[in-house]
């Protein structure tokens, strides 16, 4: 597709649980940026992405969170031992380069968490 | 740290009635500001990008200028179709881009 694509779009899980967020984005965009949007709050930045390394994981609220990406391309966020402070919006975005002219990120529709 | 104040938070207009939404920064080195419209249940989809004081970009009935403390997105004569969330954020030396909280535009016909 042209645009980032995110899934699951929606995942409901039981505190304590394991869960694995994907994100494919746009082709070609060396740039990827996690960020958590909780209900009625601005949106906070989780990890960035250089191809496959991460320069920056300062958003990382604890170590029960990690973040990879493969090939220069997919990541995964993973969240371990879910608690319900971890309910959120999770938002992917690309972008073709990081910083300056064409720094511009492209968001995906995002994937809703919600544990019980 | 940097920091990214929108006012107001909220904005309720009536259809064709012209107004200004308002970013205020604190930033270290700026490499961009930015502006997203975001619509309920939808991620942020990017409308401009601002690099330097004194700069304006203009795209339908919107337009960003940028100063070196703060930049506006005007609406000009709104249809409800610009009901939505319009959120502001700065990008420094460390490529991330900072968030503010949005303003949430109502256009009532």
């Amino acid at each position: 597709g042209a645009g980032v694509s995110q899934s699951p779009s929606n995942k409901v899980t039981e505190k304590g649980k394991d869960v694995e967020l994907r994100c494919d984005p746009i082709s070609g965009h060396t740039a990827l940026y996690w960020y958590r949007q909780s209900l009625g709050q601005g949106l906070e930045f989780l990890i960035y992405f250089q191809g496959n390394s991460a320069p920056d994981k300062s958003g990382l609220p604890s170590d029960r969170f990690s973040a990879e990406r493969t090939g220069g391309s997919v990541s995964t966020l993973t969240i371990q031992r879910t608690q319900q402070e971890d309910s959120a919006v999770y938002l992917c975005a690309s972008s073709l380069v990081a910083g300056g002219p064409y720094g511009e990120l492209f968001f995906g529709e995002g994937s809703r968490l919600t544990v019980l | 740290e940097d920091q990214v104040t929108q006012s107001p938070e909220a904005l309720r207009l009536q259809e064709g009635e012209s107004s200004s939404l308002n970013c205020s920064y604190t930033v270290s080195g700026l490499r961009g500001l930015f502006w997203y419209r975001q619509d309920p249940g939808k991620g942020p989809e990017f409308l401009f990008t601002l690099y330097s004081a004194g700069e304006e970009k203009e795209k339908e009935r919107l337009k960003a200028t940028l100063t070196k403390k703060e930049s506006f997105l005007h609406i000009t004569a709104p249809k409800p179709e610009d009901s939505a969330t319009y959120l502001c954020a700065v990008q420094a030396n460390d490529y991330k881009l900072s968030f503010g909280a949005g303003t949430t535009v109502t256009v009532r016909a």
